[in-house]
């Protein structure tokens, strides 16, 4: 079974911290992504990867870094967490394929309060 | 680039009642449509996808959503919903041949008894 694995559900953290937010997933896709989801603005795109060490920026990347030195593990990084960052951060992958990308698989969510 | 309209935010439906989910898309170039759907404190579940072919697309649960070029639509359908169905559904696009995914703002359908 696909499988895509967040490091922690709930997390805590105080205003100015770096947050680290780990994503692994065990289907040798390419492709991974972070998301942050708010009510009624829906998920919106941080940033994506496409293989190792490559990163693009999406819609709201602004506040955020991320790191990608495995293909199984995408990292999220606040270098300094402000209240704004409270949401909840879905990561996702997806496998290239020769016609395309396939349909993204979701981890759990961690819910991330700045306080 | 491309943008996704849910025109919904809440659907109250009750129990063994039909019930359609609208999604309207704008693209100027082909895209690939999807149906996710989030159950309470979850990550998001595929339901169904259209990459090309039928326009007529089965996904899980007993949902089913139609593409429509002319329209740019690509709503979900279920002609008898169950408690169960009662979660948060998001429809995406992602331009062909591309990975990423745009979102709309979500469904909230609320299956009562």
């Amino acid at each position: 079974d696909v499988k895509v694995t967040q490091s922690s559900r709930y997390l805590v953290k105080r205003t100015g911290e770096k947050v680290f937010l780990e994503c692994v997933q065990d289907m040798d896709h390419e492709n991974m992504f972070w998301y942050r989801q708010d009510p009624g603005l829906g998920l919106r795109l941080i940033y994506f990867s496409y293989d190792v060490k490559m990163k693009e920026k999406g819609d709201i990347p602004e506040g955020y870094s991320v790191s990608r030195e495995k293909k199984e593990r995408f990292s999220l990084i606040l270098e300094s967490a402000s209240t704004n960052q409270t949401s909840m951060y879905l990561c996702a992958s997806s496998l290239q394929t020769s016609r395309g990308p396939v349909s993204s698989f979701f981890g759990p969510g961690t819910r991330l309060t700045v306080l | 680039a491309q943008s996704v309209t849910q025109l919904d935010s809440q659907v109250p439906v009750f129990e063994e009642a039909p019930v359609e989910l609208r999604c309207n898309y704008s693209s100027s170039v082909s895209v690939y449509l999807f149906w996710y759907v989030q159950y309470p404190n979850q990550g998001l579940q595929l339901l169904l996808k259209y990459l090309s072919g039928s326009t007529l697309v089965k996904g899980i649960n007993g949902f089913e959503a139609e593409f429509n070029k002319s329209q740019t639509s690509f709503h979900l359908r279920k002609p008898s919903v169950h408690i169960s169905d009662t979660a948060e559904y998001f429809c995406a696009v992602s331009l062909s041949g591309y990975s990423t995914l745009t979102f709309g703002k979500g469904t909230m359908l609320l299956v009562s008894p």
